[in-house]
């Protein structure tokens, strides 16, 4: 069993409608929760970054950390065909060492 | 540059070739990352630099895998006869210090023939 959890997908949704994104892991004493953003033939770029439980909104997007579960989510609101990626969760209980997940590859169809 | 920046951008080699692997992190910062990324998987970890201090070279694979950072600067990552599933793509990134989110670079793209 893989520490981290991820849905490869596709996730296909129309425009606008809300997306949700989720991970889940083993690691009990995993602390930091990243999700990151990856276009094509490109590097991931950090979209959110929280510490322990609870939510976090920036913008459209809305992280979620339930530890008791040991689920993550990121949701997007109001979503654009430029929000088609992959997107990549990420964790540590260390300070720098991530686990990642194998991605989600999301289509925002206009 | 602003960012991470890594070359070549894409690399083809023969089996057994070294091949040599550059990059330059976010000027200032202390912390740098190696990752391997292979098709349709996540990341995954290789090494990790700190300042002066030792590399956690945990993640390397092989010994055919070694990276070199000077001081807070570029780092080169070299594979020593290469096979076939050592093609990847592979990332750089680098933070302000540990702890900081990780700014990556667009990736080494690798092809062993």
């Amino acid at each position: 069993q893989k520490e981290v959890e991820q849905d490869p997908g596709p996730l296909s949704v129309p425009e606008g409608a809300i997306v949700s994104l989720n991970c889940t892991y083993s690691n009990s004493a995993f602390q930091y929760f990243m999700w990151y953003r990856q276009y094509s033939r490109k590097g991931p770029e950090l979209l959110m970054y929280t510490y322990s439980s609870g939510n976090k909104e920036d913008g459209r997007f809305t992280a979620q950390v339930d530890k008791s579960s040991k689920y993550i989510s990121l949701f997007i609101r109001d979503s654009q065909p430029s929000d088609s990626a992959t997107y990549l969760c990420a964790m540590s209980n260390s300070n720098y060492q991530l686990i990642w997940g194998a991605g989600t590859k999301l289509i925002i169809k206009p | 540059g602003a960012g991470v920046s890594q070359s070549p951008s894409n690399k083809v080699t023969e089996k057994g070739k070294d091949v040599e692997l550059r990059c330059d992190p976010i000027s200032g910062h202390t912390a740098l990352y190696w990752y391997r990324q292979r098709l349709g998987q996540g990341l995954e970890f290789l090494i990790y630099f700190q300042g002066n201090s030792a590399p956690d070279k945990s993640g390397l694979p092989s010994d055919r895998f070694s990276a070199e950072r000077t001081g807070e600067s570029v780092s080169t990552l070299t594979i020593q006869r290469t096979q076939q599933e050592d093609s990847a793509v592979y990332l750089c990134a680098s933070s302000r210090t540990a702890g900081q989110p990780q700014h990556f670079g667009d990736g080494t793209r690798l092809s062993i023939l």
